[in-house]
């Protein structure tokens, strides 16, 4: 079976504060994902990767960065936290079919 | 970014009902994907469709591959409780990356 973990669960963070959500999957994936999820919005992409140090961004880059160091590691930066970066952000992985981790609920206070 | 038109938006129904949502779009996709997403938890692949025409069964989860690959629906028979979520259609056309496009989602509610 597929496997893809996230760092957290739950964040809480201050407005201002650098955020790290790590995401790793354990099936050799060359593609991962970054999303965020929001009422009414659906999912929306932050950024993606297709091989290792290769990042493309998604529909929603503005405010994050991210880094792919290792295969399976994907991480999601917010340098500067903001409050409108509330929301469910979820990672996924794939080669041809996407599979999801289980999501990072943040909030930004 | 674009996304797929689907219906219903939500759905409230008596336990032991058939369910039937559907998803369009103007373009065209070489993959269908139907994903299932609990409360506070990531999208879970129910059924992945990868031929025009194709019908593929899960259990009591029946979906199909539109003959002209611009839409598909997901069909749940005779619903249990446990079906309640959020059901998310993607089309995925083969390019770098491998890209979903997302279906707004239909929010299923079951009765007991």
């Amino acid at each position: 079976d597929v496997k893809v973990t996230q760092s957290s669960r739950y964040l809480v963070k201050r407005t201002g504060e650098k955020v790290f959500l790590e995401c790793v999957q354990d099936m050799d994936h060359e593609n991962m994902f970054w999303y965020r999820q929001d009422p009414g919005l659906g999912l929306r992409l932050i950024y993606f990767s297709y091989d290792v140090k290769m990042k493309e961004k998604g529909d929603i880059p503005e405010g994050y960065s991210v880094s792919r160091e290792k295969k399976e590691r994907f991480s999601l930066i917010l340098e500067s936290a903001s409050t409108n970066q509330t929301s469910m952000y979820l990672c996924a992985s794939s080669e041809e079919t996407q599979y999801f981790g289980p999501g990072t609920r943040l909030l930004v206070l | 970014g674009q996304q797929l038109n689907q219906s219903p938006q939500s759905m409230f129904i008596q336990e032991g009902e058939d369910v039937s949502m559907n998803c369009t779009s103007s373009s065209i996709f070489n993959t269908w994907l139907w994903y299932k997403q609990d409360p506070g938890e990531g999208p879970v692949l129910l059924i992945a469709l990868y031929k025009a025409g194709e019908l593929t069964s899960n259990g009591r989860l029946t979906a199909q591959f539109g003959i002209t690959r611009k839409d598909s629906f997901l069909n749940i028979s005779a619903s249990i409780p446990s079906d309640v979520g959020i059901y998310f259609c993607a089309g995925q056309f083969y390019n770098a990356g491998n890209m979903l496009t997302f279906g707004g989602g239909t929010r299923l509610m079951v009765k007991p």
